[in-house]
């Protein structure tokens, strides 16, 4: 079973951030948490992941709570074509590729 | 990023015949890949882990017989749908690791889509 739990949906205006919430109580401290977005008909495509620090890239922020219990994805200015489902991931073990991907979070991005 | 890619991104086959789908890492060697099947309006499902040189783990529920997933290079795994049904008809996805220096990443294909006739 996936270890994360997000809401199933979201909206967000174009040109405005978009914040998407995870839970993830039962991570362990080994345990690095991933976000993926898909797109209709698309495999996922890697958006960031994290230990424990906040993390950047050209994509996205994600904000790790200090418990490691929950963790917030950002992006920064949401366009028509971040439409989107977001899945958060517990990756199962420090050095495998296994991910349990749960329903995700699917967001629209409106004009 | 790393680039994964699958062949055929669609196949449409006949009901009891073999499609063989193919997975590849461009630009990096992996010698794990995972093979995951969607259906519509589902998230993914895991359905084995591919290992190069060695026998694949299937995940519980997940007949081996049916999805035979060779791994014979260190670029290359494949899964074979054998004596497809209609309701093999999904999207199927292949994911590797990517070594990186904040920690190994994996990177799914396009996907495959397969419809059984």
């Amino acid at each position: 079973d996936a270890k994360t739990t997000q809401p199933p949906s979201m909206d967000c205006a174009e040109g405005r951030a978009a914040n998407l919430p995870c839970n993830h109580s039962t991570i362990s401290g080994n345990e690095y948490v991933y976000w993926y977005r898909q797109i209709h008909s698309q495999g996922p495509q890697y958006i960031i992941h994290g230990l424990k620090n906040n993390e950047t890239n050209e994509m996205a922020s994600l904000i790790i709570t200090e418990d490691r219990k929950s963790s917030t994805l950002i992006l920064p200015h949401a366009t028509l074509r971040d439409t989107a489902v977001y899945y958060c991931i517990v990756r199962v073990g420090s050095n495998t590729g296994k991910l349990i991907f749960g329903q995700g979070t699917t967001l629209q991005v409106k004009p | 990023g790393a680039v994964v890619s699958q062949h055929p991104s669609r196949v449409i086959c006949k009901s009891g015949t073999s499609v063989k789908i193919e997975c590849r890492s461009l630009d990096f060697q992996a010698t794990t890949m995972f093979w995951y099947r969607q259906f519509p309006k589902q998230s993914l499902m895991l359905m084995a882990t591919s290992n190069e040189g060695s026998k694949a783990t299937y995940e519980q529920g997940v007949e081996k017989d049916k999805f035979l997933i060779n791994h014979a290079s260190l670029t290359l795994s494949t899964l074979t749908v054998t004596s497809a049904h209609p309701e093999d008809s999904s999207f199927y996805i292949c994911s590797a690791i990517a070594p990186g220096a904040s920690g190994n990443t994996i990177y799914f294909g396009e996907g495959s889509w397969l419809t059984v006739v």
